[in-house]
């Protein structure tokens, strides 16, 4: 257990449904992230966010849609997803200020079909 | 892209063998990060580099970074079947608008034999 805990571990969905994806910690960190992680490419970063307000987000499609209601807590809410969407979705938090690298949860393993 | 680009792809090696694993980079940096992933779980952070220091050591780590040649290299002496995994350099910078962007490499994917 890294102390950032993604729910739930695997997740099958269909392209007309909505789902959400949910990332916790309680390091005391004040970042929290999403990335991508497709079979055969880098982790791309999606989101970024810093003392619960959104500072990047990176060409991301609309149909993710995240969500921080406070710094313990990180939403990915998805609707009408596509098959290329299919991958690991991981979060991650961080202490922005005081660099000493980022943990991970495990990670959802997303297929759409 | 600040993306990082790591060398060799894959490594197979004995147990017992050091590994070496490059990663370059292309724009200037606040830290560059070494993180490991065993298969389809997620990362762990190793060791972490300013950009103002050249060598660091964490147990069997070894990781040097030359920000004249934006490179950094990755080593791991008398490696152990439970080595293997991915390995992911990570460069960070700041964002102007607060917060911090930690962007990865492509990965090496390390195998050790018994």
């Amino acid at each position: 257990e890294t102390g950032v805990t993604q729910t739930p571990r695997h997740l099958v969905m269909g392209m007309t449904n909505k789902k959400s994806l949910k990332c916790e910690q309680h390091l005391g960190h004040n970042a929290m992230y999403w990335y991508k992680q497709s079979a055969k490419k880098p982790l791309e970063l999606m989101f970024v966010y810093s003392l619960e307000e959104r500072v990047e987000n990176n060409s991301v499609p609309s149909r993710f849609s995240p969500e921080c209601p406070n710094s313990s807590h990180l939403f990915l809410h998805l609707h009408t997803l596509q098959p290329e969407d299919s991958a690991l979705y991981l979060c991650a938090s961080s202490q922005d200020r005081f660099p000493r690298g980022y943990t991970f949860g495990s990670g959802t393993r997303l297929t759409v079909v | 892209s600040q993306q990082g680009e790591e060398d060799p792809q894959a490594l197979s090696i004995q147990e017992g063998e050091n590994a070496t694993m490059n990663c370059s980079y292309k724009t200037s940096i606040n830290n560059l990060q070494w993180y490991r992933q065993n298969s389809g779980r997620g990362l762990v952070h190793l060791i972490l580099i300013r950009s103002n220091e050249r060598e660091k050591h964490s147990g069997r780590l070894r990781v040097t970074l030359d920000t004249s040649k934006k490179s950094s290299s990755l080593l791991i002496t008398a490696s152990r079947a439970a080595d293997t995994a991915s390995y992911f350099c990570a460069t960070e910078w700041r964002l102007t608008g607060g917060g911090n962007k930690l962007t990865f490499g492509t990965g090496t994917q390390l195998k050790v034999e018994l």
